[in-house]
Parts: C-alpha cells; structure tokens; sequence
C-alpha cells in the first residue's frame, strides 16, 4: 500500500510553454500533498503544500503564478509550470502522507529547452 | 530557521563494511523519517522513527529526540546500498517537512 505515482515522468518543453505534472495517491486518500523541487547533487526544497478543495501554500521565494497547484480531489495533486524557461528545468518531486508517513511520488525531470 | 544537518556529506565503502549516518535538527519536530534515494530518483522509505529505534533487516535506526538527533545503520554494506540518504524532519511548529542535504554512500565492490 501508499503508493504514490506521477506522469510524467520526463519532459521536455520548450521555452515559454507550460506543463502540467500530476501526482496521484492511488490506494489511499490525501487531504494534504507536498512538492519539492531538487536541483542535481542537492536536497529536496519543499515548494508548496497542496491542500484539497483550497489554495496551496506556497514557500517563501516560490511563484505562485508560476508553479500554480491545484488539489482537485483527495488522490489528485497538478503542479503546473507555466511559461517555463530554462532555469525551471529540475526533478519535481510529490510526497503525500499516510498515517504520519510521507510516501514520495517517482519524480518528473523538467528539461526546458 | 530550522537547521537540519547530515554527516558524513559524502561516504565510501568496500562492500561488506559497516557505516553510521547522522542526522542533527535544531528544532522540536513531529516525526522523522530516513530515505533512500536510489540512482533513478526514486525516493525509498526506510525508517518512520520519531523517536526510538527500529530494525529492517541490515539497516537500522535510533532517533533520541530529546537530543535532537537520529542515528542510521547500514551493516554488511552492499553496492545496491549505494545512493544518497536523506532524513526529513516535520516541524512541530508548522508541521513543514524539511529535509537534510543527504550523505552521498559509494559502496564499492
């Protein structure tokens, strides 16, 4: 149990355009998803808690209009990142918790040309 | 902010030997959690340990929360060991989930 998936799990774009990672609890339900962004060789930096049916919080330094989240559902976590530019290129990564554990999604790699 | 500190950055073992990773956080936290992050990515529970200690077979785990500090021990290392291990605390003040900057374990063959 408490598997977590996300799609993709590679893109490339282009720069300017926008892509959308979903992250999915498939076998439990999630009131509360986490993302985090990490950068090759370094640690996990949370970049906003997803909370159903309201607005995400966003951590200090991170663009909301940017990386904007949508929690649809108790399975269900989108991080959009709109108008991608190279800098943004990164492992995105989702965790969702299940009983107090944090089970962590397989990660996308952002590549933005 | 909360400081959340791992050591060794980085280890190298031959295989078979054993290692102990530390994790040192600043703040009064929740849980504590132990990864592995294996080549692709993927990140691996290991250990849920808010306190305590607790054994999965070679790896295991001790967390002295009054102390702020949490022990994990890799025994009889092989090379599918090697990866980087994070542990992630949850803040007791706002429940945020930080992570340390990993120890980066090579076990060679």
């Amino acid at each position: 149990g408490a598997v977590v998936s996300q799609h993709p799990s590679r893109v490339i774009c282009k720069s300017g355009t926008s892509v959308k990672i979903e992250c999915r609890s498939l076998d439990f339900q999630a009131t509360t998803m986490f993302w985090y962004r990490q950068f090759p060789k370094q640690s996990l930096m949370l970049m906003a808690t997803s909370n159903e049916g309201s607005k995400a919080t966003y951590e200090q330094g991170v663009e909301k209009d940017k990386f904007l989240i949508n929690h649809a559902s108790l399975t269900l976590s989108t991080l959009t990142v709109t108008s991608a530019h190279p800098e943004d290129s990164s492992f995105y990564i989702c965790s969702a918790a299940l009983a107090y554990e944090q089970y962590f999604g397989p990660g996308t790699r952002l590549t933005v040309t | 902010g909360i400081q959340v500190e791992q050591s060794p950055p980085d280890l190298i073992l031959q295989e078979g030997a054993n290692s102990t990773l530390r994790c040192n956080f600043s703040d009064s936290v929740n849980n504590l959690q132990w990864f592995h992050q294996n080549p692709w990515g993927q990140l691996i529970n290991l250990f849920y340990i808010p306190s305590g200690t607790k054994q999965n077979g070679r790896l295991s785990a001790t967390t002295v929360a009054t102390e702020r500090y949490s022990l994990l021990y890799i025994s009889s290392s092989q090379t599918t060991d090697s990866g980087v291990y994070f542990c992630a605390v949850e803040l007791r003040r706002d429940d945020k989930i930080i992570f340390g900057k990993g120890t980066r374990l090579h076990i060679l063959p």
